[in-house]
C-alpha cells in the first residue's frame, strides 16, 4: 500500500498571504504526481500533472514544484484570495510495473484551507 | 464541453437499505474510476474501467459494493446491503486514455449518508 502524505491538514490565512504545502510520496517507481482543487459542492479540479524531477509548473497564482528523488511536491499559492478557499489533493502514481499500484492514482488526505478576506 | 454527470447528489438511507449511483463521463473518453472519499480521507479508488471492461476493483467490497459500465458509455455503481461505514461521497471520474499521466476529470459526487 502507497502512503501519500499531505501537510498541514488545515492551513487559515489572510487575504493577501502567500501560502505553501507539502505532498509526500513514495521516491522509488515514480510514475506521475497529481494535484487537484476541490471546492465545497463543486468537482475536484485538476491543477496539475507533473512527471518530471525538477519539474515546475504555473497556473495564475498558484505553482508546483516536484522532487521524485527525495519524494516530494509543494504547491504555492501567492496573494490567496477567498476564492482560493478549497480542499487541495495530491495524488501519486507508481510506475513499477510489476506492482499492484502500477498506473493507480493514490490520494492524499488533502490539505483544507481557509482564506479570510 | 459537458463535463461528468453524477446523480443523485445526496442520498439518506437506513443501514441495510441499497442505494444507486449513476454516472455519465465526458464524451468520448474510454477510463471511468468510482472513487469514495470518507470524512478525513483521500478519495480511495473502488473500480476502474477501460470502455466496458473493468481494469481494477481490488479494493471494491464485493460481497456488497457493485458496479457495471454497459456499452463502454455510462455507469452505475450499487450498494447492497448499505452499512454505516459507507457514509462517503462517492466520485465519478473519466480519462481520455488510461494511463494516469493524463488529468482525471471529476463529477460533483454523491454524498451518501447511511444512518
Amino acid at each position: 500500500i502507497l502512503n501519500v502524505e499531505q501537510s498541514p491538514q488545515s492551513l487559515h490565512v489572510q487575504e493577501g498571504d502567500s501560502t505553501n504545502f507539502t505532498c509526500s510520496f513514495p521516491s522509488s517507481n515514480f510514475y506521475a504526481l497529481h494535484w487537484y482543487r476541490w471546492e465545497t459542492a463543486k468537482s475536484p479540479e485538476a491543477l496539475f500533472v507533473m512527471t518530471l524531477n525538477g519539474d515546475e509548473k504555473k497556473k495564475g497564482r498558484i505553482s508546483a514544484t516536484l522532487n521524485t528523488k527525495e519524494g516530494y511536491s509543494y504547491l504555492y499559492i501567492k496573494g490567496s484570495q477567498p476564492e482560493d478557499s478549497a480542499t487541495y489533493l495530491c495524488a501519486f502514481s507508481s510506475g513499477d510495473a510489476g506492482g499492484t499500484s502500477y498506473g493507480k492514482l493514490t490520494f492524499g488526505q488533502g490539505t483544507i484551507l481557509t482564506v479570510h478576506p | 464541453e459537458a463535463g461528468v454527470a453524477q446523480s443523485p447528489r445526496y442520498k439518506i438511507i437506513e443501514k441495510r437499505q441499497s442505494v444507486a449511483f449513476w454516472c455519465n463521463p465526458i464524451s468520448g473518453h474510454a477510463t471511468l474510476y468510482w472513487y469514495q472519499q470518507i470524512l478525513g480521507q483521500g478519495p480511495k479508488l473502488l473500480i476502474q474501467f477501460q470502455n466496458n471492461g473493468v481494469v481494477d476493483d481490488s479494493q471494491l467490497p464485493k460481497d456488497r459494493f457493485s458496479a457495471e459500465r454497459l456499452k463502454g458509455v455510462d455507469s452505475t455503481l450499487k450498494i447492497q446491503p448499505a452499512k454505516l461505514e459507507d457514509s462517503a461521497v462517492y466520485l465519478c471520474a473519466s480519462s481520455l486514455l488510461a494511463a494516469v499521466t493524463g488529468e482525471l476529470f471529476f463529477g460533483e459526487g454523491s454524498r451518501l449518508t447511511v444512518l
